[in-house]
């Protein structure tokens, strides 16, 4: 079962609003990735989580905040959010995440946020 | 700064023809390479991956890599207008944690 989930599957949030993605999987995988996609671009890192501790942020702005709660749960706290952070919020997982180059990542179906 | 280099597209083919997809990279030490499908307003689906110089074969796809000279294709044979989608390629970055560098992606349009 190579399966990532994620809820919710669509959300509409204004700039006031606090809300939170949530994904989910039962591979035994222990990294997990939050990705942005704008429209016809590629799928753009934000978050790496190995073994449950944050190990990368790239530079994403503190309006995002994530969380690893345990091995199977990965969340992303939105908050203040901008128009401009509209777009797919995709999770993803993979075996392990530290220096392992043979490593295929899956993805989940994604979140399609909407920032009023 | 790592890249990975896609032609943007549109590949246009016929259905029933043979789709090559094309992908360079910059990063030497880059040890696996991904193939991801994307369909409009779907996630990436990982199709194919390739570790080894040579040709991979799944079904209608093989993936082909040649790390001197940083390249890796992909070849959709009898190619179906369900092929149609954005195939983006995905290398692994050599240095620190496990992470994918993405191509802008190819579109691939099969015509009936």
């Amino acid at each position: 079962d190579t399966e990532v989930t994620q809820t919710p599957k669509h959300l509409v949030m204004g700039m006031t609003n606090k809300k939170s993605l949530k994904c989910e999987q039962h591979m035994g995988h222990r990294a997990m990735y939050w990705y942005k996609q704008k429209a016809k671009k590629p799928p753009e890192l934000m978050f790496v989580y190995s073994y449950e501790k944050l190990s990368i942020n790239e530079s994403v702005p503190s309006r995002f905040s994530p969380e690893c709660p345990n091995s199977s749960l990965l969340n992303l706290h939105l908050h203040a959010l901008q128009p401009e952070d509209s777009a797919l919020y995709l999770c993803a997982s993979s075996e392990g995440g530290q220096a392992i180059p043979y490593n295929e990542q899956f993805f989940g179906p994604g979140t399609r946020l909407t920032v009023l | 700064q790592k890249e990975v280099e896609q032609n943007s597209g549109p590949l246009s083919v016929p259905e029933g023809a043979i789709a090559s997809l094309n992908c360079t990279y910059s990063d030497r030490g880059s040890q696996s390479f991904f193939w991801y499908r994307q369909y409009s307003g779907k996630s990436p689906e990982l199709i194919m991956f390739i570790y080894s110089n040579g040709d991979k074969e799944d079904g209608r796809f093989t993936a082909q890599l040649n790390k001197a000279s940083q390249y890796v294709s992909l070849l959709i044979r009898d190619s179906q207008p369900s092929d149609s989608a954005t195939y983006l390629c995905a290398v692994n970055n050599s240095s620190g944690y496990s992470t994918l560098t993405f191509g802008k992606g190819t579109m691939l349009l099969v015509s009936p």
